[in-house]
């Protein structure tokens, strides 16, 4: 069965300390990306990659960076962890194209509290 | 122009009844109509997805509906169960550029026995 793990379910974190969320994908696919996801707000696109090294920012970057050093794996990077943080966050990846049988495919989702 | 908005928040239908989950979009150059589909503890996962070359696409009970001229688009789930209790986005991008799929706010969905 394909998959997109997440390293850790639930986090709890101190304001300022630097934080890492890992992703791995078993599927080869050439794209990878991370959204935080709120209630009354969906989805919201933090960052994505299309090809290992290079990353492009998404709709909320602002306190975030991401690495990809290699095809599988996409790391999202709380530089120093704030209380406006607090959230859920989902890393998928994906085909360069999509149809109507392939699109993102998520994770389980991290549940990162910051206190 | 980027937004997807979505309707309503939440929703709850008796067992057996039809779910409409209502979405519209404002870029043209849109071409594919995802639904996902996420229950809890779960990340979303693709349930249906449409072109705007058709107007309706089913899948079991599940339909999208799309009105190109609105630029609006809907699920309707059809005979609604409680397993189908889950939260769904619509969401909207360009097939060919998978690279930012635009996501609608959600709406939870809650069938009663």
């Amino acid at each position: 069965d394909v998959k997109v793990t997440q390293s850790s379910r639930y986090l709890v974190k101190r304001t300022g300390e630097k934080v890492f969320l890992e992703c791995v994908q078993d599927m080869d696919h050439e794209n990878m990306f991370w959204y935080r996801q709120d209630p009354g707000l969906g989805l919201r696109l933090i960052y994505f990659s299309y090809d290992v090294k290079m990353k492009e920012k998404g709709d909320i970057p602002e306190g975030y960076s991401v690495s990809r050093e290699k095809k599988e794996r996409f790391s999202l990077i709380l530089e120093s962890a704030s209380t406006n943080q607090t959230s859920m966050y989902l890393c998928a990846s994906s085909l360069p194209a999509l149809g109507a049988n392939y699109g993102y495919t998520f994770g389980s989702g991290t549940r990162l509290t910051v206190v | 122009q980027q937004q997807v908005k979505q309707s309503p928040q939440s929703l709850i239908v008796q067992k057996g009844g039809i779910s409409i989950i209502n979405c519209a979009y404002e870029n043209t150059a849109f071409d594919y109509f995802p639904w996902y589909q996420q229950f809890p503890g779960k990340g979303p996962a693709l349930l249906i997805a449409i072109r705007p070359d058709v107007s309706e696409k089913k899948e079991g009970r599940f339909t999208i509906s799309f009105n190109k001229s609105a630029k609006q688009f809907s699920l309707h789930i059809m005979d609604s169960q409680p397993g189908d209790s889950a939260t769904y986005f619509c969401a909207a991008t360009r097939r060919s550029s998978a690279s930012k799929i635009i996501f609608g706010s959600g709406t939870r969905l809650s069938i009663r026995p």
